[in-house]
């Protein structure tokens, strides 16, 4: 049973510059969350796509935005890199009112790990 | 913020159980108990879920008081690859709002 995977493993940017980051959901999963966890801190939500669509966002700017395709992989995209943004981005996947009991249980990649200089 | 509150570090010996406890005292009725461990630099592991039975998996038991404000995730036999970041978390499961709303969580070391 394929688990969440995720690309890059690791990558360095320098400021200004733009990212995109992949995920591949959990087999059988067709919901995505994406969350950056900085250094020392624990994982701060992001935002999260189902049916294509971005569901709901944590207080992010702008500069980061998704996309989700019908194979229910997912993109993360983040513009204008600050240094600030140096972080693990992790993807979780999960099944829109299905799994045990109908709970959306998430399940977390391995991460990406930006660095921005 | 997080909704939950977790004592920032504690230790137990290889081979006990360790009892991780959080309180969760502005619990809402239909939000559940959720515990994550994290080891150094990697993804979250799911570890374990409840709403206000005690639930047992083939990694750990979790204990929910009564009154659904605190709870207590014990590792039965705790190994040195248990040491991590354990995070308590309390959402709703489904729908809009499903997000998981991390704190700092607790860090579990084993000890030989």
């Amino acid at each position: 049973d394929a688990g969440v995977t995720q690309s890059p493993t690791h990558l360095i940017k320098t400021r200004g510059q733009q990212v995109t980051l992949r995920c591949s959901p959990k087999s059988g999963h067709d919901t995505v969350s994406w969350y950056q966890q900085a250094l020392g801190q624990g994982p701060q939500f992001i935002f999260q796509y189902y049916e294509e669509e971005e569901r709901q966002r944590g207080n992010f700017p702008d500069r980061f935005s998704g996309h989700q395709f019908p194979n229910y992989s997912s993109e993360l995209n983040v513009n204008a890199l600050l240094l600030g943004d140096s972080a693990l981005y992790l993807c979780a996947s999960s099944l829109a009112g299905g799994g045990v009991g109908g709970l959306d249980t998430q399940y977390f990649g391995p991460g990406t790990r930006l660095t921005v200089l | 913020d997080a909704k939950t509150t977790q004592p920032p570090s504690m230790d137990c010996a290889e081979g006990r159980a360790a009892n991780l406890p959080c309180n969760h005292s502005t619990i809402s009725g239909n939000e559940y108990v959720y515990w994550y461990r994290q080891i150094h630099s990697q993804g979250p592991q799911y570890i374990i879920h409840g709403l206000k039975n005690n639930e047992t998996n083939e990694m750990a038991s979790l204990i929910i008081t009564e009154d659904r404000k605190s709870s207590t995730l014990i590792l039965p036999h705790a190994t040195l690859r248990d040491t991590a970041v354990y995070y308590c978390i309390v959402s709703v499961p489904t729908g809009a709002n499903s997000k998981l709303t991390f704190g700092k969580g607790i860090t579990l070391s084993v000890r030989p």
